[in-house]
């Protein structure tokens, strides 16, 4: 079974730019979260989608947004970019909540690293 | 506010044990985890506690949960080099939902051999 996939790995940008960042998650997994990983924050959350639908969403500003399409693969733009949007970014997901036993376990890509200049 | 704490370092020698502590807030969270991520990958679930356990021991790993105190800890027995991660303690928030965790900065484990 493979694993979450994100792309691209690694990407450059500069102040003012945009950015779209790809997650496919795991086959049969309908819930995907996204979260932001820096050294001095740590892993903060942006947003959940489940089912298409945004679920939950952290303290970001609005530059930064998501979607989920049908096939549950989800991407993330970041508008705007500031010197203080570069990060890990990191994908995860999860079968489908905490509901029906399930024990909340979510399956982490490797990150899309994202460099701001 | 929701709040995980850990401290950011530990440092063990080669067949020690290692204790990793962790304190939270929100007494009604279901599930507390515990994540491991290795340099340049993702986070990987280690283990997990259900809220009305004491303990949970899953071969060299011991979680061990005080809800009153709001203190979750981690032991590593016989620690190996490849134990050698950051190790973080995550928390479902009140209200939220399985993919919106809260999660500690981090303990970065050090395993000298």
């Amino acid at each position: 079974k493979a694993g979450v996939t994100q792309t691209p790995r690694y990407l450059i940008k500069t102040r003012g730019q945009q950015v779209t960042l790809s997650c496919s998650p795991i086959s049969g997994h309908r819930s995907v979260s996204w979260y932001q990983q820096t050294p001095g924050q740590g892993l903060q959350f942006l947003f959940e989608y489940f089912s298409e639908t945004q679920r939950n969403k952290g303290n970001f500003p609005g530059r930064f947004s998501g979607r989920q399409f049908s096939n549950s693969r989800s991407e993330m733009n970041v508008s705007t970019l500031e010197l203080g949007d570069s990060a890990l970014y990191l994908c995860a997901s999860s079968l489908q909540g905490l509901a029906g036993g399930n024990t909340g376990e979510l399956f982490f890509g490797e990150g899309s690293r994202l460099t701001v200049l | 506010g929701e709040d995980v704490e850990q401290s950011l370092f530990l440092s063990v020698r080669e067949g020690d044990s290692s204790v990793i502590n962790c304190t939270y807030t929100d007494s009604s969270s279901t599930y507390l985890y515990w994540y491991k991520q290795e340099p340049g990958a993702g986070l990987q679930l280690l283990t997990y506690i259900f809220s009305n356990m004491d303990m949970k021991q899953d071969q060299r790993l011991t979680v061990l949960l005080n809800k009153k105190d709001k203190h979750l800890s981690l032991r590593i027995a016989d620690t190996q080099t490849g134990d050698s991660a950051i190790y973080f303690c995550a928390e479902t928030p009140y209200g939220g939902s399985q993919g919106n965790l809260i999660f500690g900065k981090g303990t970065k484990l050090s395993v000298k051999p």
